[in-house]
């Protein structure tokens, strides 16, 4: 069975300038979570997914992040415009439903903001 | 919201010697307590976890207690190997709720 996939691995911008990772879950995973790792940090989440619907949203910063999940598989979190404090790595995970506490995360994304 | 605390940050054992990470939390709503092992540049990966109506969980080498009156859980390695050097997160949630909460990390390193 295939992991969590994200992508890019790595990217390299200028600062204000847009950026996008893609998350794919893990087969009949219904929830999927955003998640922030900061350097020397614990992961720190960003928005969590039923299925299409965003229940937890609290920690995006709604005036430069956004995230869909359309048809309630694949994810893709948007950043426009990138700050230098937005470097970090950018993870995904995802659980079988919200009564399954299990979450499965994929290799992140390393973003670095110049 | 939930406040977890992860100690100590940086922890050095000897190869066959035990390790102890500690975590505290705020929330008693709390549930659900899983531990994680990110090797560098890799992926968190899911060690061990316990649910509030357990005290204690042995998996081979590793266990886990949960002490819910003082709202802290502990990750216990026993006869660590130098594969075991990685850092070592602790979460906290309320389960059905789904949201985690992390620490901060501990590194561990195994000297052989």
């Amino acid at each position: 069975e295939a992991g969590v996939v994200q992508s890019p691995r790595y990217k390299i911008i200028e600062k204000k300038q847009p950026v996008a990772f893609w998350c794919n879950p893990i087969s009949g995973h219904n929830t999927l979570y955003w998640y922030r790792q900061n350097l020397g940090q614990g992961p720190e989440l960003l928005i969590r997914y039923e299925n299409e619907e965003a229940v937890d949203d609290s920690q995006l910063p709604k005036d430069r992040f956004s995230a869909e999940r359309l048809k309630g598989v694949d994810s893709t979190l948007k950043i426009q415009p990138a700050e230098l404090g937005d470097s970090a790595v950018y993870l995904c995970a995802s659980s079988l439903d919200v009564g399954s506490d299990t979450q499965y995360f994929g290799p992140g994304t390393r973003l670095t903001v110049l | 919201g939930e406040n977890v605390e992860q100690h100590p940050s940086t922890l050095s054992v000897q190869e066959g010697d035990s390790a102890v990470i500690k975590c505290t939390y705020s929330d008693s709503a709390s549930n659900y307590f899983p531990w994680y092992k990110q090797e560098l540049g890799k992926r968190p990966q899911l060690i061990i976890d316990i649910r509030s109506n357990v005290g204690e969980k042995k998996d081979q080498r590793i266990a886990v207690t949960l002490n819910k009156t003082a709202k802290h859980f502990s990750l216990h390695i026993t006869e660590t190997q130098p594969e075991d050097s990685a850092v070592y997160f602790c979460a906290a949630s309320k389960g059905n709720a789904g949201k985690s909460t992390f620490g901060d990390g501990t590194t561990l390193t195994v000297k052989p």
